[in-house]
């Protein structure tokens, strides 16, 4: 069974870091493109990060291109996102999803990234 | 970037009737490789969101077949042939031919009347 597990939200104040994580298990984690979306409360979604499986590609939304960093560890079958420089409007729940041919077939159940004072 | 517009964003439904869901994009969604990469996804209150439908009309495993999605190059629509109480929740469209970015519509929130 596909399972995409996050982890790493907490409450940060505005120009502060994070560093989620998503623990992934049941496919071969090397062979799949990743995601983070995200999703504000009560909002809709909207795509944040792209991985290929080797990790060579990498693309991110204009928002927050030079303050995300998407990574991945095969190794450890694990996707990351490092988030510098945070703003109030970047608070959201953060899905790590697997792409599978130009779309996301399996969704982790989120975790919630607080960006206040 | 491709802009996906649906409507209508809040949708009342009886038990038991049908329902449908529009979806348009800002440039068609036909790929040259002969795919459109149109896909739906179902977010139930609480939850994480799940794949329905993807490449337009093809079902996930496990979804209903009462759900149904329809359309071409602008144009796309996903039905529901009779709206089950579980079907309350949100619906997004979004596509993945003219990445990056990849882009969703803003969500049609579908109520029992």
């Amino acid at each position: 069974e596909v399972q995409l597990v996050e982890s790493g939200g907490d409450l940060v104040q505005p120009g502060g870091s994070l560093r989620l994580s998503c623990t992934a298990s049941g496919f071969t984690f090397s062979l799949y493109q990743m995601n983070w979306v995200r999703q504000a409360p009560g909002k809709g979604l909207e795509w944040v990060s792209f991985i290929s499986g080797s990790g060579d590609t990498t693309h991110h939304a204009d928002s927050v291109k030079g303050r995300f960093t998407v990574s991945r560890d095969n190794a450890k079958n694990s996707l990351y996102l490092q988030m510098d420089s945070l703003r109030a409007e970047d608070t959201a729940l953060y899905y790590c999803t697997r792409n599978a041919d130009g779309n996301f077939d399996y969704w982790g159940q989120g975790t919630m990234v607080t960006v206040s004072s | 970037d491709v802009v996906m517009t649906q409507s209508p964003l809040s949708l009342p439904v009886t038990l038991g009737q049908p329902a449908s869901i529009s979806c348009r994009s800002s440039q068609s969604l036909a790929y040259s490789d002969g795919n459109t990469y149109l896909h739906w996804f179902q977010q139930r209150p609480g939850q994480s969101p799940r794949r329905l439908i993807y490449k337009v009309s093809k079902r996930d495993s496990g979804v209903p077949d009462r759900f149904s999605g329809s359309g071409s190059g602008t144009d796309f629509t996903l039905t529901i042939s009779r709206v089950e109480a579980e079907d309350v929740g949100v619906y997004y469209c979004m596509q993945g031919t003219h990445w990056p970015p990849y882009t969703f519509g803003q969500g049609t929130k579908l109520e029992i009347k």
